[in-house]
């Protein structure tokens, strides 16, 4: 069973449209991420969701906008799409405890391709 | 920002031990050592992570210096597999809340295991 899974896979949009990727994780964690990769293969925060409340949010454009329903699901949602943009993106999750906080567990990414 | 230097590239011969050195001088008290692995094309893979003991689980052993400013990750018997880029990062091991959940990647090891 996949532990953290992400979709699409693959996302190739033009400049200007808004899109959507998916992230459900089934470790029972309680905190999920948002990891940006770019070109340069550099790995980078962006947002961080505990049982549902936003804790960490870097300096990402308003543009994006994580989205946690349950603590199973954190989804990303990207306005107004930009060249920039263009990055692998990784969803992890960890279970953080009063006194503990877990390895985290990455999914494989979705590649996003902006045009 | 990454508290931790590491070589930017390393070789190891098929079979061998591959030796993965980090320096994490600035160390505080509160954070453990940790170990993932990012495989071309897939997400970060968790290794291993340690406070001051040594350390040894199915994947590799970590070596921590008595003054924890330096660590070493060990393959035992490296295979073609294995040749990834790893990451060294020092992260706490409290739940302080928001930033200290963060993990932050700096530019890893890329480990080239040859035939």
């Amino acid at each position: 069973d996949t532990a953290v899974s992400q979709t699409p896979k693959y996302l190739v949009t033009q400049m200007g449209n808004d899109k959507s990727i998916k992230c459900e994780q089934n470790l029972g964690h309680d905190t999920m991420y948002w990891y940006k990769q770019d070109s340069k293969k550099f790995l980078k925060i962006m947002f961080s969701y505990n049982n549902k409340e936003l804790i960490i949010n870097e300096t990402v454009p308003n543009r994006f906008s994580p989205k946690s329903p349950d603590k199973a699901h954190l989804n990303l949602h990207i306005n107004s799409l930009e060249l920039g943009d263009s990055a692998v993106y990784f969803c992890a999750s960890s279970l953080v405890g009063s006194s503990y906080n877990s390895p985290l567990h990455f999914g494989n990414g979705t590649r996003l391709t902006v045009t | 920002d990454a508290k931790t230097t590491q070589p930017p590239s390393m070789d190891c011969a098929e079979g061998r031990a591959a030796n993965l050195p980090c320096n994490h001088s600035t160390i505080s008290g509160n954070e453990y050592v940790y170990w993932y692995r990012q495989i071309h094309s897939q997400g970060p893979q968790y290794i291993i992570h340690g406070l001051k003991n040594n350390e040894t689980n199915e994947m590799a052993s970590l070596i921590i210096t008595e003054d924890r400013k330096s660590s070493t990750l060990i393959l035992p018997h490296a295979t073609l597999r294995d040749t990834a880029v790893y990451y060294c990062i020092v992260r706490a091991y409290m739940n302080y809340g928001g930033a200290t959940n963060k993990l932050i990647f700096g530019t890893g090891t890329l480990l080239a295991v040859q035939p």
